[in-house]
Formats: structure tokens, sequence, C-alpha cells
């Protein structure tokens, strides 16, 4: 059983559609994290939370909006996204928020994302 | 640009041998290095990790060396076991950035 959740497990969109993926994790973890993951491919980080404040955005296209509205939630929000943004879409969190790479990351197990 | 590199893109080794995965880094910056393991259908699962100030870290089967000066780190596995199938990620991190590489398939062979 993974502690960090992401839903939906499998989304498909047109690319007017607007939709989000969510992140859950009660492990009082202070630093959450999206990656893009495509096939054959290692996670590309996307954003990474830090005690609830946006610290890294790896030049995210707008497209792609980051929101994290309390300590175990994590939110994305995608409009008007491409078919080259069909991926499998990962969230993570980590224990401090502080140098939070120098810590375990715990993944969930990703929603993929297909775009039509 | 790859700054983490898993050159070997898959590895069959024999039950109860010792299994050998190999990751190169380029970026001298790096001070912390991690492992994890992909099943199928799941998110990645961190295995083990060591900071730059060590040369070795071993947890149960499981042992992590670091070549600072070759720019090296290397998991042992031993004795593999049929669980240890999977997919095995290194990462290196530095500040808030970490950067995965490719990644190597490992099948236990029975």
């Amino acid at each position: 059983d993974t502690e960090v959740t992401q839903t939906p497990k499998h989304l498909v969109m047109g690319m007017t559609n607007k939709k989000s993926l969510k992140c859950e994790q009660h492990m009082g973890h202070r630093a959450m994290y999206w990656y893009k993951q495509k096939a054959k491919k290692p996670p590309e980080l996307m954003f990474v939370y830090s005690y609830e404040k946006l610290s890294i955005n790896e030049s995210v296209p707008s497209r792609f909006s980051p929101e994290c509205p309390n300590s175990s939630l994590l939110n994305l929000h995608l409009h008007a996204l491409q078919p080259e943004d069909s991926a499998l879409y990962l969230c993570a969190s980590s224990q401090d928020g502080v140098r939070a790479s120098n810590q375990p990351q715990h993944f969930g197990d990703g929603t993929r994302l297909s775009i039509l | 640009d790859q700054q983490v590199k898993q050159n070997s893109p898959s590895l069959s080794v024999q039950e109860g041998r010792i299994s050998i995965l190999n990751c190169d880094y380029t970026n001298s910056m790096f001070d912390y290095f991690l492992w994890y393991k992909k099943y199928p259908a799941e998110g990645p699962t961190f295995l083990i990790s060591i900071s730059s100030i060590k040369d070795k870290n071993e947890d149960g089967r499981f042992t992590v060396f670091l070549n600072k000066s070759a720019k090296h780190l290397s998991l042992h596995i031993v004795p593999s076991q049929p669980g240890d199938s999977a997919v095995y990620f290194c990462a290196a991190s530095r500040d808030d950035k970490i950067i995965f590489g490719k990644g190597t398939r490992l099948h236990i062979l029975p």
C-alpha cells in the first residue's frame, strides 16, 4: 500500500479540457513534488513545494498549474494540454521541507494521462 | 546532456548471486545519491541512499558504494532474490534539484 495516494489512476482528456490531478499524503511530510515520466525515460522533476510554498518550478509550461491547498494535499491543474504532454505524472513527498532533496521521497503510483 | 547515467538498460543475475548495478554522474556538486526500485504500475520505492561525505552505506542485503573521484556509484544486492526483479533508478541531488538516471531493469533468474 502506497502512503502517497494519487487520483485518478488514468485520465483521458481532450486538448481543450480542464482537469486536475490530485495527490494526498498523511505522513506529515512538508515537501511535495510533481514529476513527469515518459515511457522508457526517468522521472523528470516539474515542481517542488516546501512548507506549502512553491520552491522550484523547472520551467514548466503554464498549461500546468500546481496548487498546494494544505500540507497534505497537492494538485496539478491541467488546461489546454498538447498530445506530447501524455505521460505518467508522479507525486512524491519527503519529510523535511528544508534541503528536501537530501531525503528519501515517497512516491505515489502515478496518474497515467493521455491527451487526445 | 545526461547528468546521471545508467549505461546498462538491463541485467540478468542468477538467484542467490550478487547483483551489481552501476551509475555514473557528471556534476561534482551533487551531494546526495539515492537508489529507487520500481515495479510495473507502481511508483518508485526508495531503497537506500548515501551522502557525498561517505563512501559506503549498507542496509541488509543492499549496499551502496560511492567513488567520488570517479563520479561513480554502485548498488550491490546480495543474495539476489526473485522479488528483486524490477527497474532500478539511480538519482543524484543538490539543493532541491534531483536528477534520475534512465534505469536498469534487473532480472533475477531461477
